[in-house]
């Protein structure tokens, strides 16, 4: 199975702070990776895939960057709706496997 | 638009057998490309990937819980059919179906849950 770390696992930041998520894989997976928003009480919601293809409808300040092992997420400037739990996800092969998760709390 | 929705029992006791359904519109599993996955997340912990169904019949299954497991579709009902049996607590969960872009896409679409909880 390929596994997933995020890191880091929680992040505390301010409105208006650039943060970024790192994912790695434990082996390549070219860009099939996929980046997920949750909220409590939610379903995920896909807000990057293929490592760096923006979902329609997802603003702009979220962008993703990566390919081979190591991916990232961006969210140039945080908004009060961002705070959430962020998971990557990779398609590349069988199992499908999530990262652990990263949560994302108001500083 | 595409929307699933996923239905089935909240609480089922241990060794019983789970049957969830996730009904869907706006996508036929008949399409080329189309698929449907279950996906399932114990309270306060990740996503866990369970089976995936494509148009083409393919199925796929986590290994770690793959004999246990069994994914179906009736396209004439618009539905993707989880099975699991011999059911434990530690099952417990809030199970979702997703849409699936192809073979090499993401879950861009999610139902919005069906939480199970497995006690005697």
């Amino acid at each position: 199975d390929i596994q997933l770390t995020q890191s880091p696992s929680f992040l505390s930041a301010s409105v208006g702070d650039r943060v970024t998520i790192t994912c790695r894989t434990s082996q390549g997976i070219s860009t099939y990776l996929a980046w997920y928003q949750q909220k409590p009480g939610n379903a995920p919601n896909l807000l990057i895939y293929a490592a760096s293809t923006l979902q329609s409808g997802v603003p702009s300040r979220f962008s993703g960057t990566g390919s081979g092992s190591e991916f990232t997420l961006t969210i140039s400037s945080l908004q009060p709706e961002d705070f959430a739990t962020y998971y990557c996800q990779q398609v590349d092969s069988y199992p499908i496997t999530f990262g652990q998760g990263t949560r994302l709390e108001i500083k | 638009q595409i929307t699933l929705k996923e239905s089935g029992p909240t609480l089922v006791k241990p060794t019983q057998t789970l049957t969830l359904t996730c009904t869907f519109s706006g996508f036929s599993l008949t399409s080329t490309g189309m698929g449907v996955g279950w996906i399932r997340q114990p309270p306060g912990k990740a996503l866990e990937w369970l089976a995936l169904i494509y148009w083409d019949n393919d199925e796929s299954y986590s290994p770690s819980l793959k004999s246990r497991l069994s994914i179906t579709k009736d396209t004439s009902k618009n539905q993707a059919v989880l099975t699991m049996t011999n059911l434990d607590p530690i099952d417990t969960a809030t199970y979702y179906c997703a849409h699936k872009r192809g073979r090499g896409g993401p879950f861009d679409i999610w139902g919005q849950g069906t939480m199970v909880t497995v006690s005697s």
